[in-house]
């Protein structure tokens, strides 16, 4: 099945610092990428996906990169603030793990003001 | 709009009991995903309905664990003879679709306790 590696597992930044978190997989058929925020006692919330047949997507602060060849994929933060403080992961979709989210282990990003 | 809502919030139990959770997608959504996370760990998947019927129930540990969702909108998870080992926080999500791509919408969560 898919394996999904995150990094770092803990992330501490000065506000206005960016902050990158990074996600490999194994299975090259994969095909949706999405990011997940999630707050204490809180869901997941989706802040910004990627399909296999985009490099890049940018949604304000917030930007995701795909290298498919590599297989990874990575979350940015520009001009982070206190309030981006969370629990982020990534998942995968497709390929051999249809039908569901294969999630990573998760990065507690911490931003001091 | 509504997102999706889970039923209870907190659930403590004793080991052996049975306890059923409930979640109510988006109105809509046709998929409907069970997942289940550990302290400190990323969810990880249970079981997933496509309309009434479970596409892929692969993740369920064990025949102590089932789910339902009989008409397609609202879904039971039913936990048979629970073990302490259940302990975790069981998120649900929808998605209004499940191909090709998969943006699925988490609710709150239920906390569940087995003492």
């Amino acid at each position: 099945g898919e394996n999904v590696e995150q990094h770092p597992s803990t992330l501490s930044v000065q506000e206005g610092d960016s902050a990158v978190i990074k996600c490999t997989y194994s299975d090259s058929a994969s095909n949706y990428f999405p990011w997940y925020k999630q707050e204490l006692g809180k869901g997941p919330q989706l802040i910004i996906d990627i399909r296999s047949n985009v490099g890049e997507k940018k949604d304000q602060r917030i930007a995701v990169t795909l290298n498919k060849t590599a297989k990874h994929f990575s979350l940015h933060i520009t001009e982070t603030q206190p309030e981006d403080s969370a629990v982020y992961f990534c998942a995968v979709f497709g390929g051999t793990s249809y039908g569901k989210l294969t999630f990573g282990q998760g990065t507690i990003l911490t931003v001091h003001p | 709009g509504a997102g999706v809502s889970q039923t209870p919030s907190n659930k403590v139990t004793e080991k052996g009991k049975y306890v059923e959770l409930r979640c109510d997608p988006i109105s809509g959504h046709t998929a409907l995903y069970w997942y289940r996370q550990s302290l400190g760990q990323g969810p990880e998947f249970l079981i997933y309905f496509q309309g009434t019927g479970a596409a892929d129930d692969s993740g369920l540990p064990n025949d102590r664990f089932f789910a339902v969702r009989p008409e397609g909108s609202v879904s039971t998870l039913k936990i048979q003879r629970t073990e302490r080992g259940d302990s975790a926080v069981y998120l649900c999500a929808s998605s209004p679709r499940d191909y090709p791509y998969n943006e699925q919408f988490f609710g709150p969560g239920t906390r569940l306790t087995v003492l």
